[in-house]
């Protein structure tokens, strides 16, 4: 069965630190890949996508994952982090039918 | 606006009690997916439409869940005879023509009293 595993529930950096949240997934073919990010009280924002192609990809707010087919991994990463990055991160997986697997999510803290 | 709404933003009721979720997706989007969010959990898939019919409810957790969709426009979750294991924040989220990305609404926070 499809599924998306976070092996990170939190994570504290110090500001101006470099990021990386873990994303593994499991899905018989190439699944198309996404990470989200929620702040509180707020709905999801899609911060990049991978659909096939080129397996770095760039995203908003600085943001940037790698799709390595023989790790199963999707991992987001980021130079350096700003106290704004603080939230909730969301890594999902999605096949042709629409419906998107979400992992548990990672909740990243940034330090002064 | 321009994005997705959801309404109410917050809901306060009573067990047993029905609730109507209501979600409207961003204008010519003609999919539209509900998610479910239990508290310190990721989402759940619940249900997707295409236009009015909905080809994938599989995530629905049990027949007091329902949903339909008005041609390519509002829709509406249904929750019969509301448990407290139904709390948790409902997510909307519409694409345009194929299937991705998904765009999300702020979504419903649903308190079961």
């Amino acid at each position: 069965a499809q599924s998306v595993t976070q092996p990170d529930i939190h994570i504290t950096v110090s500001e101006g630190a470099s990021l990386e949240l873990r994303c593994n997934y499991s899905y018989g073919a190439t699944p198309y890949l996404f990470w989200y990010v929620q702040s509180p009280g707020q709905g999801l924002q899609l911060l990049l996508k991978y659909f096939s192609g080129d397996t770095l990809v760039q995203g908003i707010k600085g943001f940037e994952a790698e799709f390595k087919r023989s790790q199963s991994s999707f991992n987001l990463r980021k130079p350096s982090v700003h106290w704004s990055d603080a939230a909730e991160y969301f890594c999902a997986s999605g096949g042709n039918t629409g419906k998107l697997i979400f992992g548990q999510g990672t909740t990243l803290q940034v330090k002064p | 606006g321009a994005g997705v709404s959801q309404s109410p933003s917050n809901k306060v009721t009573e067990k047993g009690k029905d609730v109507e979720l209501r979600c409207d997706p961003i204008s010519g989007h003609t999919a539209l997916y509900w998610y479910r969010q239990r508290l310190g959990q990721g989402l759940e898939f619940l249900i997707y439409f295409q236009g009015n019919s909905a080809p994938d409810k599989s995530g629905l957790p049990s027949d007091r869940f329902s949903a339909e969709r008005t041609g390519e426009s509002v829709s509406t979750l249904t929750i019969q005879r509301t448990q407290q294991e139904d709390s948790a924040v409902y997510l909307c989220a519409s694409s345009s023509t194929g299937v991705w990305p998904q765009h999300f609404g702020d979504g419903t926070r649903l308190s079961i009293l």
